[in-house]
């Protein structure tokens, strides 16, 4: 199994630009998340899924938009980037909907916007 | 109050030493409690799950008290290969079936074990 993966692992933006960022499983996970990280704010839940076809809001949704037509697949999508999305942006999913599973985080990606 | 807030750090110990972390938790209705650690440009990975009656695994233990909401993390005999930032964090069930949560991590702290 490869787990989870995450591409790109670095990006560069312009501001007002768009793009997706990749996430996928192959382990049958039900739930997925995406979380940024910034320093000193710690990890930050963007937008989260409990299976194919249902996707929620985190924390700081803002900005992005995220859907969920497999369960392999959670793509995140950036509508216009902005230098406050300049962060690293990791992935993480787990086995089942209930919450005392493992997460199982990506490598990350790192995403500078200029 | 934020959700999760955790000891901002950092700690530098000697090797050998024992460090705790606390984490606090705002919602009492919170289900499931966890440490992560990540080391440095890394992803975050699990640590341990906290259960209600505490729970060890090896050097380290880790607490739960509901009635205070928070929990802890205990690290015996210090190793080098400690150092790194440790997340603590908090899972909201958001419906009554539970199939539909959401997990919060704390900001982290970041342990340097010294030779």
């Amino acid at each position: 199994n490869a787990g989870v993966t995450q591409t790109p692992k670095f990006q560069v933006l312009k501001t007002g630009q768009s793009m997706t960022l990749q996430c996928a499983q192959d382990m049958n996970h039900e739930y997925m998340s995406w979380y940024r990280q910034d320093p000193g704010m710690g990890l930050r839940l963007i937008h989260y899924s409990v299976g194919a076809g249902i996707t929620d809001q985190g924390e700081v949704p803002n900005g992005y938009n995220v859907s969920r037509s497999t369960t392999e697949d959670f793509p995140l999508r950036l509508l216009s980037a902005a230098p406050s999305q300049t962060s690293v942006y990791f992935c993480a999913s787990s086995y089942s909907r209930v919450s005392y599973n493992e997460q199982f985080f990506g490598p990350g990606t790192r995403l500078t916007v200029l | 109050r934020k959700e999760v807030e955790q000891d901002p750090g950092p700690f530098n110990v000697p090797e050998g030493a024992t460090v705790a972390f606390n984490c606090t938790y705002s919602n009492s209705a919170s289900q499931s409690f966890f440490w992560y650690r990540q080391d440095c440009r890394k992803e975050p990975k699990l640590l341990m799950s906290v259960y209600s009656s505490g729970n060890e695994d090896g050097r380290f233990t880790a607490q739960l008290n509901r009635a205070s909401q928070y929990i802890s993390l205990l690290i015996r005999d210090s190793k080098l290969s400690d150092s790194a930032t440790y997340l603590c964090a908090v899972a909201l069930i958001k419906n009554s079936g539970g199939s539909n949560y959401k997990l919060t991590f704390g900001k982290g702290t970041l342990l340097t074990v010294n030779p």
